[in-house]
């Protein structure tokens, strides 16, 4: 049982590059969410989704997007990186909603030079 | 104004020691409180998860919720050099359109010396 996979674990993007990074779970979660995570700034949501078919904006959403086509799979989508985005990514899974625990992947991360 | 406010330290301790980590926020609504440890190179992962007010043990942590101060406490008791790590509080309001849209704190950055 693998739990949240993420890859890859490391990237180094050139500005304006893109890039998808990519976050599968095996637990059959409906839920599942994208953080970054910034030193000193806690973890901020970017997208999370639902089930299948169904994402929403977070907190801070601008310059990501993301695709849910099926249960397991969730990738977020950075266009024409910026140094901005430049921090650590976190994927989540949970079974239900806010009242259960999320089971996050180890991140990946992202510098943008 | 954060609407989580989490003393970001660095907090080092001897072995051994009691540990207190806490966190105060501003949303009234907020209704679920977790605890997250993450160690370096990791993602988090829930160490405590309380609903309301009260208390809740588990070994050697506490977690105190206070509402109506708005203040949340985890306490480690007999601390130990694997519990070096960093600390997330996390609140939701739970429900409705929440959906796991949990409310971080900074994170405390604990280090417990042999």
């Amino acid at each position: 049982n693998a739990g949240v996979t993420q890859t890859p674990k490391f990237r180094i993007l050139k500005i304006g590059q893109s890039m998808t990074l990519q976050c599968t779970q095996d637990m059959n979660h409906n839920y599942m969410y994208w953080y970054r995570q910034d030193p000193g700034m806690g973890l901020k949501l970017i997208y999370y989704s639902v089930g299948a078919g169904i994402t929403d904006k977070g907190e801070v959403p601008n310059g990501y997007n993301v695709s849910r086509s099926t249960t397991e799979d969730f990738p977020l989508r950075l266009e024409l990186a910026a140094p901005s985005q430049t921090s650590v990514y976190f994927c989540a899974s949970s079974p239900l909603s806010a009242v259960s625990p999320l089971h996050f992947g180890n991140g990946t991360r992202l510098t943008v030079t | 104004q954060k609407e989580v406010e989490q003393d970001p330290g660095p907090l080092s301790v001897p072995e051994g020691a009691i540990v207190s980590l806490n966190c105060t926020y501003s949303n009234s609504a907020f209704q679920y409180f977790m605890w997250y440890r993450q160690y370096s190179r990791k993602g988090p992962e829930l160490l405590m998860y309380t609903y309301s007010s009260g208390n809740k043990e588990d070994g050697r942590f506490t977690a105190q919720v206070d509402k109506s101060s708005k203040y949340i406490s985890l306490f480690i008791r007999d601390s130990q050099p694997s519990d070096s790590a960093t600390y997330l509080c996390a609140m939701s309001a739970g429900g409705g359109t929440s959906y796991g849209k949990l409310t971080f704190g900074q994170g405390t950055i604990l280090t417990v010396h042999p």
